[in-house]
């Protein structure tokens, strides 16, 4: 099993949905959580770090987070085409230190 | 959030030649760096982690000796990348943590794209 998993995509959505991305780690005892996304050819950005169970709003962007079920989630709401990237979800493991490890990335496709 | 700026973003150079990339974290001091690379329609891969003042700490499969990393400010992580061969090729990126009120965040470089002819 790997350390984080997500499903690789790509995910298409018609533009105006919500786009609901997941993820899911082994490590029980994690406890910080963050979604990067990444354009084609440029960097990933930090989009929302989560650390406590529930739900964390910014503007369209929503973590979930379900530390007994070892799963985290980024919903978008409203998907617009400006949205289509890779999203890559990170997990800071126990014994990691204080490098993350990263899923392989969900594409996620907003269609017009 | 929090910017860090690498430098170059794209650099052609020969076979056999070295390159130096820098990563500098602009407005908060960066205790721990990384490195990571990415080939194309992969993920990332982190190569090491750079610490301030001492070694930094490589990944299992990455060659200390071609892939030097010097991490001598609060500020400035470098990564160099000698005598470079073809199969070196790739997407070179760094991160900085903000340890601080960033809340221990990774935040991106721009990344440097490496050509190697």
């Amino acid at each position: 099993q790997k350390e984080v998993e997500q499903n690789s995509g790509p995910l298409s959505v018609p533009e105006g949905a919500i786009a609901s991305l997941n993820c899911t780690y082994s490590d029980r005892g994690s406890q910080s959580f963050f979604w990067y996304r990444q354009y084609s050819g440029k960097s990933p950005e930090l989009i929302m770090s989560i650390y406590s169970n529930g739900d964390k709003e910014d503007g369209r962007f929503t973590a979930q987070l379900n530390k007994a079920s070892q799963y985290v989630s980024l919903l978008i709401r409203d998907s617009q085409p400006s949205d289509s990237a890779t999203y890559l979800c990170a997990v800071r493991l126990t014994g990691g230190g204080n490098k993350l490890t990263f899923g392989t990335g969900t594409q996620l496709k907003v269609e017009l | 959030g929090a910017v860090v700026s690498q430098h170059p973003s794209w650099v052609i150079c020969k076979s056999g030649t070295s390159v130096k990339i820098e990563c500098r974290s602009l407005d908060f001091q960066a205790t721990t760096m990384f490195w990571y690379r990415q080939f194309p329609k992969q993920s990332l891969m982190l190569m090491a982690t750079s610490n301030e003042g001492s070694k930094a700490t490589y990944e299992q499969g990455v060659e200390k000796d071609k892939f030097l990393i010097n991490h001598a400010s609060l500020t400035l992580s470098t990564l160099t990348v000698t005598s470079a061969h073809p199969e070196d090729s790739s997407f070179y990126i760094c991160s900085a943590r903000d340890g601080g009120k960033g809340g221990n965040i990774q935040y991106f470089g721009a990344g440097t794209r490496l050509s190697v002819l």
